[in-house]
């Protein structure tokens, strides 16, 4: 187990509504990123956290938008939800994630499949 | 624009016979290259990359520059082995923690 958590697990929900996803990281990890897994798109890169401070940014569009909170949990907030958002969301974490000449190993969550009607 | 592909979404292969699964990458610069694995009802795991050169569950994959390849290779595939493969990369162009997924390979070993 990875011990990375995310909630909930399924979400169901109706077009133009609003839903925020959860994701706890590993103990100690600093970064948290999400990303986006749909049929026609795949495994997308969505944002990425580093201990409070947005450090970069994918294909996430402006009805999207995430924060990471002093306890390093991240949330991820969907608004205006269209059926193309239905897809299974992951988050990552990884101990480091400043700026650097490396990358970190990422450790995936079981991810949140939202389901648009 | 950097991307990967992985031009196989299943490759069916018997127990004991080789296999490849087939990833290239579009990349300008020197990428760092990594395949994820996803096992049934299970999360996303990291199986390997090419800076650290291991061999991971008895598969390797080698890093072509000239061919920008990143072919996962196991030489006698076993029936745990099925479940969804992903290659990715990342590096300076990218943001180093920014990953970039293929499509992925589904690989179903059959007895």
């Amino acid at each position: 187990d990875s011990g990375v958590t995310q909630t909930p697990k399924h979400l169901i929900t109706a077009t133009g509504q609003r839903v925020t996803l959860r994701c706890s990281p590993r103990s100690g990890d600093l970064s948290v990123y999400w990303y986006q897994q749909s049929l026609d798109q795949g495994l997308q890169f969505l944002i990425h956290y580093y201990n409070g401070e947005e450090r970069a940014k994918g294909n996430i569009l402006e009805r999207f938008s995430a924060q990471q909170f002093p306890d390093l949990h991240s949330e991820l907030n969907l608004s205006s939800l269209e059926l193309g958002d239905s897809a299974l969301y992951f988050c990552a974490s990884s101990a480091g994630g400043l700026a650097g000449e490396m990358s970190y190993e990422q450790y995936f969550g079981p991810g949140t499949r939202l389901t648009v009607t | 624009a950097q991307r990967v592909t992985q031009p196989e979404k299943l490759l069916s292969v018997f127990k004991g016979a080789p296999v490849e699964l087939k990833c290239n990458y579009s990349y300008s610069g020197s990428p760092e290259l990594f395949w994820y694995v996803q096992y049934s009802r299970q999360r996303l795991q990291l199986l390997l990359r090419h800076i650290s050169r291991e061999s991971i569950k008895g598969f390797t994959a080698d890093l072509n520059k000239g061919e920008t390849s990143f072919h996962l290779k196991k030489p006698f595939a076993q029936e745990e082995d099925s479940a969804m493969y992903y290659c990715a990369l990342s590096g300076r162009n990218t943001g180093f923690q920014k990953l970039v997924f293929g499509t992925g390979t589904r690989l179903l070993v059959s007895p």
